[in-house]
């Protein structure tokens, strides 16, 4: 089945405590993206990557690190999250270019306390 | 820059109703895609439509429509006969196709439709 998983879906923290959201498609598609959701705010793109080893900055990417080293996986990390890091956040992923159909995870819901 | 203005935060609407959410964008580049996308309350996130900037046809499939204008740079979505199950988060979207790949939401309608 094609699909984008991400682990955890639900995470509760600290402020301080690095943590990685992983996120992994099985479809081999090249662009892969985070965002994170709040409301009101709608989705905001935190960075992108065209293909392995290429990425770039979205709209919020302060506070936030991505790597990608495998075609197939774009993981999220909080080297020292706080508190306004507490979102819904999204991956997603489509095929060639960031203006295809996204293909989105289930999401995961972090709180940072 | 980029920007996309749905100025509908709530909507309520009997069941059977027709309903159009609105959505504004505004963009530096000559070519970019509009994007609708649902939120059903389970929360994952659903393609509904992707339109390129010089396709303006008015495209229909099933009980939905979207109406695009260049000339009001407006992208609006009709549900006719609207079900509880349409009751959803809907996001409209843009892309640039010349200025880097990023992606920028609208934040979203809200739709309840009551039975």
């Amino acid at each position: 089945e094609a699909q984008v998983t991400q682990n955890p879906r639900y995470l509760i923290t600290v402020t301080g405590k690095k943590l990685t959201v992983t996120c992994s498609q099985n479809m081999n598609h090249e662009y892969m993206s985070w965002y994170r959701q709040d409301p009101g705010l709608g989705l905001r793109q935190i960075y992108y990557s065209m293909n392995v080893e290429v990425t770039d900055k979205g709209d919020v990417p302060e506070g936030y690190k991505v790597s990608r080293k495998e075609k197939r996986n774009f993981p999220l990390i909080l080297e020292s999250p706080s508190p306004n890091q507490t979102s819904l956040y999204f991956c997603a992923s489509s095929t060639w270019t960031g203006y295809n159909e996204q293909f989105f995870g289930p999401g995961t819901r972090l709180t940072v306390l | 820059a980029q920007k996309v203005t749905q100025a509908q935060t709530e909507i309520s609407v009997v069941e059977k109703e027709d309903v159009t959410l609105d959505c504004v964008y505004e963009t530096r580049d000559t070519t970019y895609y509009l994007f609708w996308y649902k939120q059903p309350p389970s929360g994952e996130l659903v393609f509904l439509i992707r339109r390129n900037s010089f396709d303006e046809q008015n495209e229909i499939s099933g009980r939905y429509s979207w109406n695009f204008q260049k000339s009001t740079s407006s992208f609006n979505f009709t549900i006719t006969a609207s079900q509880v199950v349409d009751s959803a988060v809907y996001f409209c979207a843009l892309s640039e196709a010349n200025y880097g790949q990023n992606f920028v939401f609208g934040p979203g309608t809200r739709l309840s439709v009551l039975p």
